[in-house]
């Protein structure tokens, strides 16, 4: 499957906790992006890479949240500290970033529940 | 905020086309609009983006009014797979920006 892949596709965890997921982007996309979705709403920008570097950040990204592309293709968002309201699926997408129209492509999503 | 107005739900029977309306009357010249759906528990698919004039694919068409202040996501045959969110995103050409999401159209294929 040469898709958008994220890693684990489900996690529990406990308030407080800290947690880690990856995303693997389509080979040779440089532009990775991070959304959060609730239920009942769309999905709401979180980040945005191109190649290695973080290029905009949205206010919902608290400072509990951090993401990085350290060789410009998977990425990886922690959460430190979780809360309840962290509750969401986290959903990744890619793009080659080029002349012209681009086109995000989004993997199945991490559903992350907090207790 | 999203910049795009769609009807909550809709029913579609199966085999018949599922028309799908988007109003983005703010929409600028430089703006395209996207399509995308949610399969329940999955990740947003693409489906088709245009301009300003109409678009298909191999998934779905795509009617742009003249004045570009409305659209219409067609799905010509529709089947039981076909149920899902229904996004509408207006987006501008130059790529990197995020894709603002509203809360989209749920469309139920119906037996």
């Amino acid at each position: 499957d040469t898709g958008v892949s994220q890693n684990p596709r489900h996690k529990i965890t406990k308030r407080g906790q800290n947690v880690t997921f990856r995303c693997d982007p389509i080979s040779e996309h440089n532009r990775l992006y991070w959304y959060r979705q609730t239920l009942g709403q769309g999905p709401e920008f979180l980040t945005y890479f191109q190649n290695e570097a973080q290029l905009e950040k949205s206010r919902l990204l608290s400072d509990r949240f951090s993401a990085e592309r350290p060789k410009g293709s998977f990425s990886t968002l922690e959460i430190q500290r979780t809360e309840q309201g962290d509750s969401a699926m986290y959903l990744c997408a890619s793009s080659l970033g080029a002349s012209g129209v681009e086109t995000q492509y989004f993997g199945p999503g991490t559903r992350l529940l907090v207790l | 905020d999203a910049k795009t107005t769609q009807p909550p739900s809709m029913d579609c029977a199966e085999g018949r086309a599922a028309n799908l309306p988007c109003n983005h009357s703010t929409i600028s010249g430089n703006e395209y609009v996207y399509w995308y759906r949610q399969i329940h528990s999955q990740g947003p698919q693409y489906i088709i983006h245009g301009l300003k004039n109409n678009e298909t694919n191999e998934m779905a068409s795509l009617i742009i009014t003249e004045d570009r202040k409305s659209s219409t996501l067609i799905l010509p045959h529709a089947t039981l797979r076909d149920t899902a969110v229904y996004y509408c995103i207006v987006r501008v050409r130059s790529g990197n920006t995020p894709l603002v999401f509203g809360k989209g159209t749920r469309l139920s294929v119906i037996a």
